[in-house]
């Protein structure tokens, strides 16, 4: 039973405007959010993460948004970029159990120049 | 610099054979973690360890084994039992200390089963 679904394999998006990625969740007890990027034959690297205690959290070109009454989170880019194209996987995670992060199946981000 | 390293990239076994993937870590973290990747798929717990000499069951553990002697080390053993072992293996650690800690990802080795 998948705790953790992003719903969309894969997004294109021009250059210069907004990629809007998505990730649903089941589990109330979910508190702790997070966002990486992979390139192909690559471990994914750490992008930008929530706390249930926000909304909203910014970083540069990217924001993460957190609806818990909708059990909803995404991942906003803008502007888009060419080196922004790859595979994106949202995670969750209980805090007081740190131990165990639970991952999407990722969605596939291509910037068209 | 601190970081996660993985050897080998890429692996090739025989069918029936046991293979161990390495994972190193000097990022003085205290939780390891195995995943397995398949195409178009997530990542998948394998296992994971909290501290020196202990480990426990992810989701998909059958097939696999591990270790966890020291601190930095926790190499993962993909045994002939597995049934398909041809995937993309990552290992991860992550700090115990602090309220919100991300995971911290090795590069990854592909294993293929000829």
């Amino acid at each position: 039973d998948q705790q953790v679904k992003q719903n969309s394999p894969s997004l294109s998006v021009q250059e210069g405007r907004i990629s809007i990625l998505n990730c649903d969740y089941t589990n109330s007890m979910f508190d702790y959010f997070l966002w990486y990027k992979k390139y192909p034959a690559e471990g994914p690297t750490f992008l930008i993460s929530i706390s249930s205690i926000k909304d909203k959290n910014e970083d540069g070109r990217f924001t993460v948004f957190l609806n818990k009454s909708a059990k909803h989170l995404s991942l906003h880019i803008v502007p888009s970029q060419p080196g922004d194209s790859a595979v994106y996987f949202c995670a969750a995670s209980v805090v007081y159990n740190f131990n165990k992060f639970y991952f999407g199946s990722g969605t596939k981000l291509n910037v068209k120049p | 610099d601190g970081g996660i390293t993985q050897s080998p990239k890429y692996l090739f076994r025989k069918e029936g054979q046991n293979v161990t993937l390495s994972c190193e870590q000097n990022l003085n973290h205290d939780a390891m973690y195995w995943y397995r990747q398949d195409p178009g798929q997530g990542l998948r717990l394998i296992y994971y360890s909290q501290i020196v000499n202990d480990f426990q069951k992810g989701d998909i553990a059958e097939g696999y084994s591990v270790s966890r002697e020291k601190k930095e080390s926790f190499p993962l053993t993909v045994t002939s039992a597995q049934k398909n072992p041809t995937a993309f293996y990552l290992c991860a650690s992550t700090k115990r200390s602090g309220v919100y800690n991300e995971q911290f990802f090795g590069p990854g080795t592909r294993l293929t089963v000829l």
